[in-house]
């Protein structure tokens, strides 16, 4: 079964907004979280990621907010850009140089 | 642009035929990873390589499909005898043994008809 699972496949938010994306995942071993990012037709690439022994990650606009108790975690996107418009992907993992176990992805719109 | 290196980017098979896809990883990256992106857009393991030596595979790849990651040549992933499902997109990504980040390859579209 998928072992990461994201909820709202398609968000649309007005430029300047506040975006909160989440993922829920079953591996209690996870120790390490991130979401990418994929632009139509390119790979995805790192956005953010944190790991296990901290609950939040800031990164300008992006921050990552991790809830092991509650085996979930989430990407808040604050003053929305037209160029934040793009697939989120959530994924999770263990140790280092180990796979990643992705989520189905979240299409966010941002409008201007 | 990516720097890990996929080819070909789009293949086209008949089922029953082999398919063979290659992957180039990033310079200095030890362990290679292959993902399918099925239509429904599922991210799915394959097999993933920390030099020539397999770390994790599931079992679909150990039936039908082969990979591998010889010294100083592109790594290469074959399915064997291509059925309708596997058409998907294959997505090569590279990392350092001492991190997470993958870095993902355009990928290689498949096609079987």
């Amino acid at each position: 079964g998928q072992q990461v699972k994201q909820s709202s496949p398609s968000l649309t938010v007005q430029e300047g907004g506040i975006l909160i994306l989440n993922c829920d995942y079953e591996n209690d071993m996870f120790d390490y979280f991130a979401w990418y990012k994929k632009y139509p037709d390119n790979s995805p690439t790192l956005l953010i990621s944190v790991r296990s022994n901290v609950d939040k990650r800031e990164d300008g606009r992006f921050t990552v907010f991790l809830n092991k108790s509650g085996k979930h975690f989430s990407l808040h996107i604050t003053a929305s850009q037209p160029e934040d418009t793009a697939v989120y992907l959530c994924a999770a993992g263990v140790g280092t140089g180990s796979k990643l176990s992705f989520g189905k992805g979240a299409k966010l719109t941002v409008s201007p | 642009n990516s720097k890990v290196i996929q080819t070909p980017r789009y293949l086209v098979k008949g089922q029953g035929q082999k398919a063979k896809m290659r992957c180039i990883p990033e310079k200095g990256h030890p362990v290679v990873f292959w993902y399918q992106q099925n239509k429904n857009n599922e991210f799915k393991f394959l097999i993933n390589f920390q030099n020539q030596e397999v770390l994790q595979q599931i079992d679909m790849t150990e039936k039908r499909f082969s990979a591998e990651c010889p010294s100083n040549s592109p790594c290469s992933l074959e399915i064997q005898s291509s059925e309708a499902g596997d058409s998907a997109l294959y997505l090569c990504a590279s990392s350092l043994s001492t991190g997470n980040t993958l870095y993902f390859g355009e990928g290689s579209r498949l096609i079987v008809v």
